[in-house]
């Protein structure tokens, strides 16, 4: 099975901005999740889909969204950037149930290096 | 509010000598355990968890860990470190209390193996 995929792998904004990060779970998985990644703060939740649905949200401010199509597939957008912006956001995907399951591990992919400039 | 702590930034070991990567953690409910590995420059992978039943885990790279609930800890271990176990470890908890709850990771700890 191919592994989870994100796109575009690397990027760079001007404070402002706005940005769409797009993920690809794998195939079969049916729960997407979002990080942040920052060398001082590790790995922050942003949020998690089920089946089109959002399931948590971490706390980050409102400029910070995301949601799920019918296919799995996720986008996560930033609007307003700002420089502390700027870090790794990696996209998570797990098996996941309908009924409550909440132990499967996620499986991350590569992750998307955005610079705000 | 759950929490999970890695008290250490990095721990430094010789290669052929065990290892240990320590993990603390706060939840309400019962917790799920995760153990991941990051690379330089690459994704984080999936190691190992603790769901239920024995209370040592084994997992990929041949990794272990032992779920302690009087300590609420979760420790990564492995017997014999290699040059190439060197990367970003980060311990992960999933509390369940009857449905879906966020996952919270800690801060993560270097591993450097010394040749």
């Amino acid at each position: 099975k191919a592994g989870v995929t994100q796109t575009p792998r690397y990027l760079i904004k001007t404070r402002g901005q706005q940005v769409t990060l797009s993920c690809s779970p794998i195939s079969g998985h049916r729960s997407v999740s979002w990080y942040q990644q920052t060398p001082g703060q590790g790995l922050q939740f942003l949020f998690e889909y089920f089946s089109e649905t959002q399931r948590n949200k971490g706390n980050f401010p409102g400029r910070f969204s995301g949601r799920q199509f019918s296919n799995s597939r996720s986008e996560m957008n930033v609007s307003t950037l700002e420089l502390g912006d700027s870090a790794l956001y990696l996209c998570a995907s797990s098996p996941g149930l309908a009924g409550g399951q909440s132990s499967y591990e996620q499986y991350f992919g590569p992750g998307t290096r955005l610079t705000v400039t | 509010a759950q929490s999970v702590a890695q008290p250490e930034d990095q721990v430094n070991v010789a290669e052929g000598n065990p290892l240990t990567v320590k993990c603390t953690y706060s939840v309400s409910g019962n917790p799920y355990l995760f153990w991941y590995v990051q690379y330089p420059n690459r994704g984080l992978q999936f190691l190992l968890k603790y769901i239920t039943g024995d209370n040592l885990v084994k997992g990929s790279y041949g990794f272990e860990a032992e779920f302690n609930k009087s300590q609420t800890s979760f420790h990564l271990k492995k017997p014999s470190a290699l040059v190439s176990d060197s990367a970003l470890y980060f311990c992960a908890v999933r509390p369940y209390s009857g449905g879906y709850q966020k996952v919270t990771f800690g801060i993560g700890t270097k591993l450097q193996v010394i040749p």
